[in-house]
């Protein structure tokens, strides 16, 4: 079965740099999340989008931004990196339905390193 | 606002024995319920989910998790423990179509 793609699978960027992460969710699905994982730590809300329109939205900082394009895949842009964005960002895809489960299913991560 | 509470950041059990990894929930309203495991840099992979149904949830693997809402908990457990089952475990929240709110995560270590 397919599952979420999330690419770059590592990146390595230095402060004040810009970073562009994809994410192709499961086929049908119509809901994409975005949280971001520090290490050691639970994963955080960033950001989600329903049939393209963002649904809600954690806390992402202003310096980064997302989209959902016409195919359903959905990119995260951070600029004017900060050492503290180094982390595990995570997308997942849910299909709305009537019987209510909802599940998310989560990618592989994009692993963030900035120096 | 919902949230979720995992007892015990570290839990060790020797091979064979008995998994016991708690998660208590606060809500207003009855929520949806999830258990996540999360192997080495890897992604996080559902286990089970309780939704309303039947409140003992089987999941994969061989874990399982009972709804109590007299308790307002969801602990997952696993008769017997195998060296694979080593990962860490977040137990999440939400109401629907919408964000996830995890626990601080339980990190299970197995001892032979």
């Amino acid at each position: 079965a397919a599952g979420v793609i999330q690419s770059p699978r590592h990146l390595i960027k230095e402060k004040r740099e810009t970073a562009t992460l994809k994410c192709y969710p499961i086929p049908r699905h119509d809901t994409v999340y975005w949280y971001q994982q520090g290490p050691g730590q639970d994963p955080q809300f960033l950001i989600s989008f329903y049939e393209k329109m963002q649904s809600d939205k954690g806390s992402i900082p202003d310096r980064f931004s997302a989209q959902q394009f016409s195919d359903y895949h959905s990119e995260l842009n951070m600029s004017s990196l900060e050492l503290g964005d180094s982390a595990l960002y995570f997308c997942a895809s849910s299909l709305s339905s009537t019987s209510g489960t909802y599940e998310q299913y989560f990618g592989p991560g994009t692993r963030l390193t900035v120096t | 606002a919902q949230s979720v509470t995992q007892l015990g950041s570290h839990v060790s059990v020797s091979e064979g024995a008995l998994v016991l990894l708690r998660c208590n929930y606060s809500s207003s309203v009855p929520p949806y319920l999830f258990w996540y495991v999360q192997y080495p840099n890897q992604g996080l992979q559902l286990l089970l989910k309780y939704t309303s149904a039947a409140t003992l949830v089987k999941g994969i693997n061989g874990f399982e998790a009972e709804f109590k809402k007299s308790e307002t908990s969801f602990h997952l457990t696993k008769p017997s423990a195998h060296m694979r089952d080593a990962a860490e475990y977040f137990c999440a929240v939400n109401f629907g179509n919408e964000k996830l709110t995890f626990g601080t995560g339980t990190r299970l270590t197995i001892i032979p």
